[in-house]
């Protein structure tokens, strides 16, 4: 069964600093997808970053990165010069399959990391 | 264009009460899904629907219903309110698959409290 661990519970790091959020998964499936969401401390839930089982590169989107290794089952998130605004709950998830159908397509998260930056 | 809106934000229930909770999106997209988020629990699928007149169950269904008559509405049911089911509540929808990320967007969610 397909499964997100994050280990991390909470997390501390100066503004300015680079910051590693880690995630591992488990899963069977040849193709999938791993994606990380932001969720400050108003509750809504922001997208971040994506990487596919077939890319090759690790995704950028701006100060994040996905730190993609797949022999390790390995995604972890990666945020540069870390900001104030940063400071929230991280959630990994993954999805299985090539598309949707049936529950292909479905997210499962794993129970996040809550990151404060210091000034 | 408003994205995903959850109807309502806030509610307070007393245990054995019923509601339905209402997702719309006006993004056309054919995915829809409830999740619960429970300290320390991640979010959790509750239901899930692939397009209209469809839903199926997903990790922890027990408790509730769902239907999808229209295509960008999204209900979300509770027959008995149990204090078990004091959560957060997230809808999302998500677009057919395009060959390429197709993240899940998210509505603001529904903070539900059983007394």
């Amino acid at each position: 069964a397909q499964k997100i661990t994050q280990t991390q519970p909470g997390m501390f790091v100066q503004e300015k600093e680079a910051v590693t959020l880690d995630c591992t998964y488990d899963t069977s499936d040849q193709s999938y997808g791993l994606f990380w969401y932001k969720q400050p401390s108003s509750g809504e839930m922001i997208f971040l970053i994506y990487q596919g089982s077939y890319d090759e590169q690790n995704a950028t989107e701006g100060r994040y990165s996905l730190n993609f290794q797949k022999a390790r089952k390995s995604a972890n998130l990666v945020i540069s010069a870390s900001q104030l605004g940063d400071s929230a709950m991280y959630f990994c998830a993954m999805r299985e399959g090539r598309g949707y159908g049936g529950s292909q397509g479905n997210l499962i998260f794993g129970k996040g990391t809550k990151l404060s930056v210091k000034p | 264009n408003a994205g995903v809106t959850q109807t309502p934000k806030f509610r307070v229930l007393k245990t054995g009460q019923s509601m339905t909770l209402l997702c719309a999106q006006d993004m056309n997209h054919e995915y829809m899904y409830w999740y619960r988020q429970d300290p320390g629990m991640g979010l959790r699928l509750i239901h899930y629907s692939v397009g209209e007149g469809t839903t199926a169950k997903g990790e922890v269904p027990d408790g509730y219903n769902v239907s999808r008559l229209k295509k960008q509405n999204f209900l979300l049911g509770l027959e008995s309110a149990a204090p078990s089911q004091t959560s957060v509540y997230f809808c999302a929808s998500a677009p057919r698959w395009r060959g390429s990320s197709y993240e899940q967007y998210f509505g603001p969610g529904t903070r539900l409290t059983v007394t």
